[in-house]
């Protein structure tokens, strides 16, 4: 059972390159996420899910683009690199999140896609 | 809006010591509540989990309690080993229920 894969693992890019960092998950979760970590941070989120054609900007969507075409992918875009996106970046997914406080939207995260932009 | 503070680390401690993070939060209404922990090289996993005030979760000698009264939810371990080394993180389900709202985390290290 793979659960969350995040490729590639690590990144370098130049300044005003583009790339996409890709997420796939095997759960058949509704939610998709994608979060970035900055050193000595906790997670912000960039982009969310709810569903295959559905997306939606989170905190810190600046600079990126996301597409939900089928329910197993959600490939995050960066068009334009720049330095301030250096960052570790963690796919999520979860399930049909249910009411507010609801124990059903427990998040299962991928490795992590380590990114600098020199 | 919601907010996780976490208690700045690093933690320092010894194999078998007690081990108190504390984690409080700010939110509307009575939201799930979460302790995820990070390992290195890896990413995060679900430690345990709460929904509701005084619901204790407990996972692996750790445990937390949803105290409402004083809106926190301190991680907890009474004898803490090296492998339990690793970042933890406290979160927080916003109302919509479609995102986590992470503190900053802390670093536990356990020497032999």
């Amino acid at each position: 059972n793979a659960g969350v894969t995040q490729t590639p693992k690590f990144r370098i890019l130049k300044i005003g390159q583009s790339m996409t960092l890709q997420c796939t998950q095997d759960m058949n979760h509704n939610y998709m996420y994608w979060y970035r970590q900055d050193p000595g941070m906790g997670l912000k989120l960039i982009y969310y899910s709810v569903g295959a054609g559905i997306t939606d900007k989170g905190e810190v969507p600046n600079g990126y683009n996301v597409s939900r075409s089928t329910t197993e992918d959600f490939p995050l875009r960066l068009e334009l690199a720049a330095p301030s996106q250096t960052s570790v970046y963690f796919c999520a997914s979860s399930t049909t999140s249910g009411r507010p406080g609801s124990a059903k939207n427990i998040q299962y995260f991928g490795a992590g896609t380590r990114l600098s932009v020199l | 809006g919601n907010s996780v503070t976490q208690m700045e680390g690093p933690v320092t401690l010894s194999e078998e010591a007690f081990l108190t993070i504390n984690c409080t939060y700010t939110a509307t209404g009575y939201p799930s509540l979460f302790w995820y922990v990070q390992y290195p090289g890896e990413g995060l996993q679900l430690l345990l989990k709460a929904t509701k005030a005084d619901d204790k979760g407990s996972n692996k000698g750790f445990e937390a309690t949803y105290r409402k009264e004083t809106t926190s939810f301190h991680l907890e371990k009474g004898s803490v080993q090296v492998s339990d080394s690793a970042v933890y993180f406290c979160a927080l389900l916003n109302q919509a229920g479609t995102a986590l709202i992470f503190g900053k985390g802390t670093t536990l290290s356990v020497s032999s």
